[in-house]
Formats: structure tokens, sequence, C-alpha cells
């Protein structure tokens, strides 16, 4: 299995509070991508970075940031966290396939579980 | 808007039967297409990809897919089930470039004796 480790994997939190979640890997990989997973919803993109520093927002990022100072490390912040933001968060990586549609998540975490009360 | 739809969201099969789960998708031009697997608890795993070439893709875990243009469609395949196949699938697709994926909801897999 690819190496990659997401840390909380449960936490509990009071609206309002910060959070932070970490996604660090060891395949040197270049992208990697944080999603949230909701029954219903399937699996949405809330930021992606394509290397050291260069972040992209997806599809659900408002109430997001993000940051990358190192390959490995990808952190995913809730600033002030709400109770729509209960979800289980999956971090994801890919190495660049160098062609369109090829840059996409290859490995997944297991899951942060983070609920907000 | 640009989406995937899986129509079923729960089947259920008995060991050893054959399994058809079903991906359509919105947009005209030829997407590139994924289906992965998620196990209780877990996360996604790749199970397979079209991008280009022959239409029927060969992936992990003896599944295959079909990319049938005309009907927007990437069902997946298996023509035997086994119980650990028991799990959540998902097909998800790039519909231009380089933008990310879209996933589809989902579809529950259920295996009985």
């Amino acid at each position: 299995d690819a190496g990659i480790t997401q840390s909380p994997r449960h936490k509990v939190t009071e609206t309002g509070t910060p959070v932070t979640l970490r996604c660090h890997q060891t395949e040197n990989h270049r992208y990697m991508y944080w999603y949230r997973q909701d029954p219903g919803h399937g699996l949405r993109l809330i930021h992606y970075s394509y290397g050291v520093k260069d972040t992209d927002k997806g599809e659900v990022s408002d109430g997001y940031s993000v940051s990358r100072s190192k390959t490995e490390d990808f952190l995913l912040t809730l600033e002030s966290a709400t109770s729509s933001q209960t979800s289980v968060y999956f971090c994801a990586i890919s190495e660049s396939l160098g062609r369109p549609g090829g840059n996409q998540p290859q490995h997944f975490g297991d899951g942060t579980r983070l609920s907000i009360l | 808007a640009q989406s995937v739809t899986q129509p079923d969201i729960h089947i259920t099969v008995s060991e050893g039967a054959s399994l058809e789960l079903r991906c359509n998708y919105s947009y005209g031009a030829t997407p590139y297409l994924f289906w992965y697997v998620q196990s209780p608890g877990q996360g996604l795993q790749l199970l397979l990809k079209y991008f280009s070439g022959d239409t029927l893709v060969q992936g992990i875990k003896g599944f295959e897919a079909e990319f049938k243009r005309s009907q927007s469609s990437f069902n997946l395949r298996k023509p035997s089930v086994h119980w650990s196949d028991a799990a959540e699938y998902f097909c998800a697709v790039v519909f231009s470039g380089n933008t990310p994926l879209v996933f589809g909801k989902g579809t529950r897999l259920s295996v009985i004796a």
C-alpha cells in the first residue's frame, strides 16, 4: 500500500474552534488532494496541491484552507469549524502522469472522521 | 452541469454470480474515466482507468469496464463475484483537460452466499 498517513483518525470538537488535519506521504508524489465524503454526495474535492506552496481550490473550498510547505505534508485547516463540516476527510496523492486527465488520485489515505458539535 | 450518475445505490448479488455496475456521465467529448473501490473504514483504491484506445479496460481484482461513447457509459463488470468484493464502488470522470475528478455518489455492493 502507498505510504499515506492521515492524522488524527478521529476528532470531536466544538463549533467555532480551529481544526487542522494532516496528511503525510512517503511516496514523494507531486500531487496531493483533500476530499470530504458525505452520504448521498460521494467524494467532493476541497483543495489540491501540485507542488510545494502550489495549491488550488476544489468544488467545496469555502471554509477551508490548505498549506504545503514540504512535499510530504499537506495540511487542511478549518479556521472556525461549523457543524456542516462534520464529515469524513480523505487525503489522496498521485504522481504526475504527464497527460491531460492523468494527474488524478491514485492512492487514498484511510480517512479522518471529524465531528463538530 | 457536468455530472456522473450511478443509478444503483445498492446491489446484492450471490457469490459466484456475474456483476455489472452502471455509470453514466454528462458531456459529449471523450472524457477520462475511472472506477474506485472503498472497503468499510478505508480509503478508495483505484480499480481501473480509461484514457483512450481499446474501449474494454482490464483492472485489478478481476474487474473490467467498457467505455461506450454512444451511451455515455462506463460500466464495471466482473464475471464471478467473491464475498471479498463487498464494498462501495465509485465511478469518476475528468471531463476536460486537467480538471479535477467528478465522482458519482457510489454503489454499495453486498454479496450473499
